[in-house]
């Protein structure tokens, strides 16, 4: 059974920085691109970025709101993709949530539970 | 950046009725575009890929259409479990890559 697993969530303040991982199971993990998507409170869905496998280079794509500030990374060995987050800002606040994306195709099929990330002094 | 507009933003809808959500991008994505089906509190759920494909698992009365700008998710007969938040999102990689979700449209009991 797919499942994907984040942790880290809590809050921070404004200008900190947090590091969430998300831990898979059930699956080959390096044959697969993970993604971030988060939720504002009483929000829609936003896309933060994603990690490529890496026989497609490992490499990363971001969205403009975080680019310079999120990096996310991933370690094949333990089947875990990270999101660190610097310069934490109040509009950061969110659930965040990990996915793993559709080989070849354009979605993500599983999804973790998320962790709440709050940003406040 | 792609833009992409849901309408209607909120839908009342009854047992047993055909309902169609709209899905229209500000450029051409060709089939890269996904549906996911929201219940509050849960995380999202795959419904649709590549426009038109349903996702192992998801019932038939689920669809998907359109490519280029104008995409559409059809539900032939509303069941009660399909009370929920619909988003699109869209997958399109040039010139720079940017997988922007739609706003939502929220579908209740009429």
């Amino acid at each position: 059974e797919v499942q994907l697993v984040e942790s880290g969530g809590g809050l921070v303040q404004p200008g900190r920085s947090l590091r969430l991982s998300c831990t898979a199971s059930g699956f080959t993990f390096g044959d697969y691109a993970m993604s971030w998507v988060r939720q504002a409170p009483g929000k829609g869905l936003e896309w933060v970025g994603f990690i490529r496998s890496k026989a497609y280079g490992g490499t990363t794509e971001y969205a403009a709101s975080v680019k310079g500030r999120f990096t996310i990374s991933r370690d094949d060995s333990k089947s875990i993709a990270y999101l660190q987050m610097n310069s934490l800002k109040t509009e950061d606040t969110a659930v965040y949530y990990c996915t793993r994306e559709v080989v070849a195709a354009t979605g993500s099929d599983y999804w973790g539970q998320g962790t709440l990330v709050t940003v406040s002094s | 950046a792609i833009q992409l507009t849901q309408s209607p933003s909120s839908l009342s809808a009854s047992v047993g009725d055909r309902v169609t959500i709209t899905c229209r991008a500000s450029q051409g994505i060709s089939s890269a575009l996904a549906w996911y089906q929201q219940k509050p509190g849960k995380a999202p759920k795959l419904l649709i890929y590549d426009a038109s494909s349903l996702e192992s698992g998801v019932p038939s009365r689920f669809s998907g259409s359109g490519s280029g700008t104008d995409f559409t998710l059809t539900i032939s007969s509303l069941q009660p479990e399909d009370f929920a938040t619909y988003y699109c999102q869209q997958f399109n990689s040039y010139p720079h890559v940017m997988y922007t979700f739609g706003q939502g449209t929220k579908l209740e009991i009429k």
